[in-house]
């Protein structure tokens, strides 16, 4: 089945700067990996995705990259604000059957005022 | 707010103890998950349901039951948990194999 790992489990940074969250993937059929924000006391949220028919999106503040070839991908906030601050998970799937996501063990960023 | 309730939000319950968690979205959708989070772990998937019907089943141990009765709504009976059973379980709903939604959670604690 598929392994994802993600690094780090927890990224400091001060406010305006830009913070990174990497995650690997074992399964090559995987084609679909979301990021979702989990703040306390509420379920994640899906923050933004992506597909392996693209390289990069961007949202706003957020970009996520995907290398299919080395099998990983990345998170990326720039101009980080406190309310940034919350624990971050990366996932794949391979969009078959049941959807399975598999998710990493997660990143908490805080951001500094 | 996702469009995925859960309640109650807190459980504590004893090992010998039954209680239901329950789920229910507005969004539509026909697929459905029950996900459990413990420290440090990764999210990890207990139950599919789609259209009704379970879909998955990632060898959960029998002392936790899922029910669902349509697509808005799922359950997850409880009873003769561990103190390592204690967790955050989500609830989490899909449009087919698209994005999924989560609820909040019931953090549960077995005494």
């Amino acid at each position: 089945g598929e392994n994802v790992e993600q690094h780090p489990s927890t990224l400091s940074v001060q406010e305006g700067d830009s913070a990174v969250i990497k995650c690997t993937y074992s399964d090559s059929a995987s084609n679909y990996f979301p990021w979702y924000k989990q703040e306390l006391g509420k379920g994640p949220q899906l923050i933004i995705d992506i597909r392996s028919n693209v390289g990069e999106k961007k949202d706003q503040r957020i970009a996520v990259t995907l290398n299919k070839t080395a099998k990983h991908f990345s998170l990326h906030i720039t101009e980080t604000q406190p309310e940034d601050s919350a624990v971050y998970f990366c996932a794949a799937s391979n969009n078959a059957g049941a959807n399975n996501l598999f998710f990493g063990t997660g990143t908490r960023l805080t951001v500094i005022p | 707010e996702t469009g995925v309730t859960q309640t109650p939000r807190h459980l504590v319950m004893g090992m010998t103890n039954k209680k239901s968690l329950k789920c229910e979205q507005h969004l539509g959708h026909n697929a459905m998950y029950w996900y459990k989070q413990s420290a440090k772990k990764p999210l990890e998937l207990m139950f599919v349901y789609n259209f009704k019907e379970q879909t998955e089943n990632n060898s959960v141990p029998s002392r936790f039951s899922p029910e669902c009765p349509n697509s808005s709504h799922l359950f997850l009976h409880l009873h003769t948990l561990q103190p390592e059973d204690s967790a955050l379980y989500l609830c989490a709903s899909s449009l087919s194999t698209d994005t999924q939604y989560f609820g909040p959670g019931t953090r549960l604690t077995v005494l």
